[in-house]
């Protein structure tokens, strides 16, 4: 059984780093598939903040694409986010999943449980 | 930039309804669609690929249609477990890749 689980700090200064690691168990990532995050405002809608794929190539939201980096360590069987420069608006719950796809932005068929950051100084 | 827009924003309905939610795409994107159903506080979960493909273990009373622009997620007979928000998301291109959500309520 596939399963996900992120960490990282839940309270981020404004104008600084956030970043989060996603553990996979169950699947090795460099066996194949997309390995993405996704984020929820309190109370709002879904957002694809982008994926990489096992080989290591890696897509991004483009409204967000200049602040994201997103890379894998295979030899942890993790994954990580970096967004730089937060602010309020970066406030949400995120996800890491895994995707299924064929140009950079899958779909998602396993899901963390999320966390949330929340961004004040 | 694709944009997803689904409708009805909220539906209320009950037990043992029919209920379609519709989601449009500002361009095509074939039949690359996926529809999730997320419960307060839990992640997403899968239910529909490829505009129409059931995710293994989701109920048979799910179903999806669609292609190019337009497309609907179907339950066929309410059950209480099926109240939630559903999303819709593109996977064709970089872009806005979810709807806005629709809330199943009771009615």
């Amino acid at each position: 059984q596939v399963q996900l689980q992120e960490s990282g700090p839940g309270l981020v200064k404004p104008s600084e780093t956030l970043s989060l690691t996603c553990a996979v168990s169950g699947y090795s990532i460099s066996s194949g598939y997309y390995w993405g995050w996704i984020r929820q405002p309190p109370g709002k809608g879904l957002e694809w903040i982008g994926s990489i794929y096992h080989s290591g190539s890696t897509y991004y939201n483009p409204s967000l694409k200049s602040r994201v980096t997103i890379s894998v360590d295979t030899s942890k069987n993790q994954f990580s986010l970096k967004l730089s420069s937060v602010t309020a608006a970066d406030t949400a719950v995120y996800y890491c999943a895994r995707g299924y796809g064929i140009v950079g932005v899958p779909y998602f068929d396993y899901w963390g449980q999320g966390t949330l950051v929340t961004v004040s100084s | 930039d694709i944009q997803m827009t689904q409708s009805p924003s909220t539906l209320s309905a009950s037990v043992g309804d029919r209920v379609t939610i519709t989601c449009r795409a500002s361009q095509s994107i074939s039949s690359w669609l996926a529809w999730y159903q997320q419960k307060p506080g839990k992640a997403p979960k899968l239910l529909i690929y490829k505009a129409s493909s059931l995710e293994s273990g989701v109920p048979s009373r799910f179903s999806g249609s669609g292609s190019g622009t337009e497309f609907t997620l179907t339950i066929s007979s309410l059950q209480p477990d099926d109240f939630a928000t559903y999303y819709c998301q593109q996977y064709n291109s970089y872009s806005r890749a979810f709807g806005q959500g629709t809330k199943v309520e009771i009615k």
